[in-house]
């Protein structure tokens, strides 16, 4: 398995571009996540799907979407780049979260570090 | 929203124990986990504990809960450079999961 896959891995925009971060997992998990990290700050929650068709907001949605077509995939999308989205992004997957079930853990991608000129 | 804070820096020695603090505000929390990540590279789960126990340990790592004080702490034994990484406290509630800032820990020589 290749586990949790990202495209690219260092991006530079200019201010008002568009475009796709991608994300892939190959474990069949229903649950997929998009964090950014910003220094000091930890990670914080984009979006998040639990399963194919079905995506919903994190803590901070504004300026992205994403789209769940298949298990597989889940990419992010910059329609309008700011320099507040400078950061690094990772992609996180896992077993759907169930209360009271297994320890269900997040694999994550290896990150796409993006700076916006 | 919920908070989950950790120091930023921890600096030991080469074969010194480490101790990394958590607190963490959601009492309804079910898991608790601790990350690991290398320069350049994503989290990795290094441990986790459920909320029901007290302490879980695994080889070299401890980890301790104190549910009524909502404190989570990481103790690495006999802590090697290559610990050297940043560790990312984070809690769960359903699919609600909140990450600390992450201590930076360098182990010196």
């Amino acid at each position: 398995n290749a586990g949790v896959t990202q495209t690219p891995k260092f991006q530079v925009l200019k201010t008002g571009q568009s475009m796709t971060l991608q994300c892939a997992q190959d474990m069949n998990h229903e649950y997929m996540s998009w964090y950014r990290q910003d220094p000091g700050m930890g990670l914080r929650l984009i979006h998040y799907s639990v399963g194919a068709g079905i995506t919903d907001q994190g803590e901070v949605p504004n300026g992205y979407n994403v789209s769940r077509s298949t298990t597989e995939d889940f990419p992010l999308r910059l329609l309008s780049a700011a320099p507040s989205q400078t950061s690094v992004y990772f992609c996180a997957s896992s077993l759907f979260f169930r209360s009271g079930g297994a320890k269900n853990e997040q694999f994550f991608g290896p990150g796409t570090r993006l700076t916006v000129l | 929203g919920e908070d989950v804070e950790q120091s930023l820096f921890l600096s030991v020695r080469e074969g010194d124990s480490s101790v990394i603090n958590c607190t963490y505000t959601d009492s309804s929390s079910t898991y608790l986990y601790w990350y690991k990540q290398e320069p350049g590279a994503g989290l990795q789960l290094l441990t986790y504990i459920f909320s029901n126990m007290d302490m879980k340990q695994d080889q070299r790592l401890t980890v301790l809960l104190n549910k009524k004080d909502k404190h989570l702490s990481l103790r690495i034994a006999d802590t090697q450079t290559g610990d050297s990484a940043i560790y990312f406290c984070a809690e769960r509630d359903n699919n609600d999961m909140r990450f600390g800032a992450g201590t930076r820990l360098t182990v010196k020589p």
